[in-house]
C-alpha cells in the first residue's frame, strides 16, 4: 500500500515551452502532497506545499508563477514549469501525505530535460 | 535555517561488511529525525525514525540512534548485504504543523559480493 506515481518519468522539452507533471496517489487520499527539486549529487529541496482545495504554499526563492501546483483531488496534484529555460532542468520528486499522519510516500521522480 | 550534514559518498563496501553513514543536524527545537532509502528508479522509503532523544529506531537490520547532545543520527549495520545497495538520506522534521522535511544531499552505498 501507500504507493504514489509519476507521470511521465523523463521528459525533454524545448525552452519556451511548459511541461506538466502529474503526482497520484494511488492507493490511499492525500490531503498533503510535497513538490521536490533535486540536482545532481545534491539533496531534496522542497519547493512547495499542497493541501487540497487550497493554494499552495511555496518556499523562500520559488517563483510561483513559474511552478504551477494545482491539487485538485485526494488523489491528484500537478506541477507545471512554465516557460521552461534550461536551468529548470532537474529531477523532480513528489510526495503524499494522509491527514493527520507524519510520514511522506515519495513518488519515483521525473527527470526534465530542457533544450 | 535548519540543516542537514551527510557523510559525502559514494561508499563501497563488501559483504558482510560494518557500516556507518554519518549524519549530523543543525534544528532549534526538538526535529524528528529520519533516514530514507532510494533503490535504483524508486521513490525515496522510509527506512527508520527517532522521535526523541535516546530514541533507537531500528529496521532491516539498520539502527540509528537520536542523540541530541551530539546533534547526530548516524546509520548503522552490522553485516550489509548487496540488496542494501541504494542511496541513503538523512532528514528532519520541524515540529511544527506543518511537519516538512529537510533532507541530507544523500549517500549512494554501493555492496559488491
Amino acid at each position: 500500500g501507500a504507493v504514489v506515481s509519476q507521470h511521465p518519468s523523463r521528459v525533454i522539452c524545448k525552452s519556451g515551452t511548459s511541461v506538466k507533471i502529474e503526482c497520484r496517489s494511488l492507493d490511499f487520499q492525500a490531503t498533503t502532497m510535497f513538490w521536490y527539486r533535486q540536482f545532481p549529487k545534491q539533496s531534496l529541496m522542497l519547493m512547495a506545499t499542497s493541501n487540497e482545495g487550497s493554494k499552495a504554499t511555496y518556499e523562500q526563492g520559488v517563483e510561483k508563477d513559474k511552478f504551477l501546483i494545482n491539487h485538485a483531488s485526494l488523489t491528484l496534484s500537478t506541477l507545471t514549469v512554465t516557460s521552461a529555460h534550461p536551468e529548470d532542468s532537474s529531477f523532480y520528486i513528489c510526495s503524499a501525505r494522509v491527514q493527520g499522519a507524519y510520514e511522506q510516500y515519495f513518488g519515483p521522480g521525473t527527470r526534465l530535460t530542457v533544450t | 535555517g535548519d540543516s542537514v550534514t551527510q557523510m559525502e559518498g559514494p561508499v563501497t563496501l563488501s559483504e558482510e561488511a560494518c557500516l556507518t553513514i554519518n549524519c549530523t543536524y543543525t534544528a532549534t527545537g526538538y526535529p524528528s529525525l529520519f533516514w530514507y532509502v532510494q533503490y535504483p528508479g524508486e521513490g525515496l522509503q522510509l527506512l527508520l525514525k527517532a522521535t526523541k532523544a535516546d530514541d533507537k529506531g531500528s529496521n532491516k537490520g539498520f539502527e540509528a540512534t537520536y542523540r541530541k547532545e551530539t546533534t547526530s543520527f548516524h546509520l548503522e549495520k552490522g553485516s550489509v548485504q548487496v540488496s542494501d545497495s541504494a542511496v541513503y538520506f538523512c532528514a528532519l522534521s520541524d515540529p511544527g504543523g506543518a511537519q516538512k522535511l529537510v533532507f541530507g544531499q544523500g549517500t549512494r552505498l554501493t555492496i559488491n559480493p
